[in-house]
């Protein structure tokens, strides 16, 4: 069967310290896959997206970065976090036209 | 790129009426238009969605209608119940779900 995994599901940081949320599919291969970034009572931003391995597009300029080492497995990372870095971070995997979210990582830097 | 504006903001209905999203888009490009649905701390979940060569498209309770001369597009929900109750998101595409881009999402409160 065809599932996402993100985790964690919720992490508390400093400001300054790194950052490392990771997302795989199961059930599929060569799929898109996206970030997206929700703010409090906001909508969803689109961070990066990818059409295979090691092929990362960024849609707004950041301190976050994001890679693809592996066909199912995308990773989003920070140097260095910074306040403004807070909120409910979504992997979404492409399923034909619509897409399947993960559960989701809510972060919270401190 | 693409840029979808979404409206209204928050909405407040009694149980059994109806309920209207409206979103517009920039991108003449666009051909899917899908929504979603996000209950509280939940994942945003796929309930519709339509492609630029149809107007209308129904399932249940829910239907999505789309102007393409006007780039607008809407989400009805009728005899609405507590359950209903979310963060509705429209979104467009202008590659068959490629890059999705995302409204800023509508609070729903169905009062029973």
């Amino acid at each position: 069967s065809q599932t996402i995994h993100q985790w964690p599901a919720t992490l508390v940081q400093p400001v300054g310290s790194p950052l490392s949320l990771e997302c795989t599919v199961e059930g599929t291969s060569n799929p898109n896959l996206y970030w997206y970034r929700q703010a409090a009572g906001r909508g969803l931003q689109l961070l990066f997206y990818s059409v295979g391995i090691g092929q990362i597009s960024s849609e707004v300029p950041q301190n976050l970065s994001a890679s693809r080492p592996q066909d199912r497995q995308f990773i989003l990372s920070s140097k260095k976090l910074l306040l403004s870095d807070s909120g409910f971070y979504l992997c979404a995997w492409q399923v034909g036209y619509g897409y399947t979210f993960g559960s989701g990582t809510r972060l919270t830097v401190v | 790129g693409e840029n979808v504006e979404q409206h209204p903001s928050t909405l407040s209905v009694q149980e059994g009426d109806s309920a209207v999203i409206k979103c517009t888009y920039s991108d003449s490009a666009s051909n899917y238009f899908p929504w979603y649905k996000q209950e509280l701390g939940k994942r945003p979940q796929l309930i519709i969605d339509i492609r630029s060569n149809v107007g209308e498209k129904k399932d249940q309770r829910i239907a999505v209608t789309l102007n393409k001369t006007a780039k607008h597009f809407s989400l009805h929900i009728t005899e609405t119940q507590p359950e209903d109750s979310a963060v509705y998101f429209c979104a467009a595409s202008p590659t068959g779900g490629f890059k999705t881009i995302f409204g800023a999402g509508t609070r729903l409160f169905v009062k029973a």
